[in-house]
């Protein structure tokens, strides 16, 4: 199975952008799916977007269309996701994790996670 | 707010069992549908997928079903590390993909 590792924790101002990485091991990516999800403190999963990488295929939740992006190298076998026009409220817990095949490459399927990654806390605030 | 409903919060006894539901106009129209279960502290972990389906080394103490726009968790014998949030998930059309707001399992 293939393990996740996230960039570390960050500490951003309200306005700027930042850029989440999930670097895999023991397996390569375009055997997967990659899909971000995110915990903001004390409160509920919520679902961002996705890519599909072998397809560079990638799907966004709609409160996040044209705010985030999602990026996946083959060379470095890692996935990123940048949001920008950051505010307080997103700060949370972001996780990567893993569709395994043959469902991550799937359009239309569950969430169907079996890696997490070990998540990146990202605090905005002046 | 989530436009999957659960139960704030459900409690049982052990070796009781007890059922989370989750509702949603969206789920009615196909089977993909999963639960999570969260820890404090750790990553969600999945529990079921494809409304009824477990992945391998998930305890059969855990069983999904749908019925309608209503899709349920069942959690039989209940056993004091079964004691955590419990969040179901659903397919929403247009590669959209919605989490229900959780359901705190307590485990008197």
């Amino acid at each position: 199975q293939v393990r996740l590792v996230q960039s570390g924790a960050e500490l951003k101002r309200p306005g700027s952008s930042v850029k989440v990485s999930c670097k895999a091991s023991g397996g390569t990516l375009n055997d997967y799916g990659v899909d971000w999800v995110r915990q903001a403190p004390g409160q509920g999963l919520e679902w961002m977007g996705g890519i599909i990488p072998v397809f560079r295929t990638t799907n966004y939740a709609h409160k996040f269309q044209g705010r985030l992006t999602i990026t996946a190298d083959e060379v470095t076998n890692t996935a990123s996701m940048d949001l920008i026009s950051l505010k307080s409220e997103d700060t949370a817990i972001y996780y990567c994790a893993t569709v395994p095949p043959p469902y991550g490459q799937q359009l239309v399927r569950s969430l169907l996670f079996d890696q997490w990654g070990q998540g990146t806390l990202v605090t905005v605030s002046s | 707010q989530s436009a999957l409903t659960q139960p704030a919060s459900v409690s049982g006894s052990p070796g009781q069992s007890i059922s989370i539901s989750c509702t949603g106009p969206n789920i009615g129209g196909h089977n993909y549908v999963s639960w999570f279960q969260q820890h404090p502290g750790e990553a969600p972990r999945l529990l079921i997928f494809d409304v009824r389906n477990r992945p391998s080394g998930i305890s059969t103490r855990f069983s999904g079903s749908k019925s309608g726009k209503t899709a349920s968790l069942t959690i039989s014998g209940l056993q004091p590390e079964d004691e955590a949030d419990y969040y179901c998930s659903s397919y929403a059309g247009t590669g959209n993909w919605l989490f229900g707001g959780g359901t705190k399992l307590t485990v008197l």
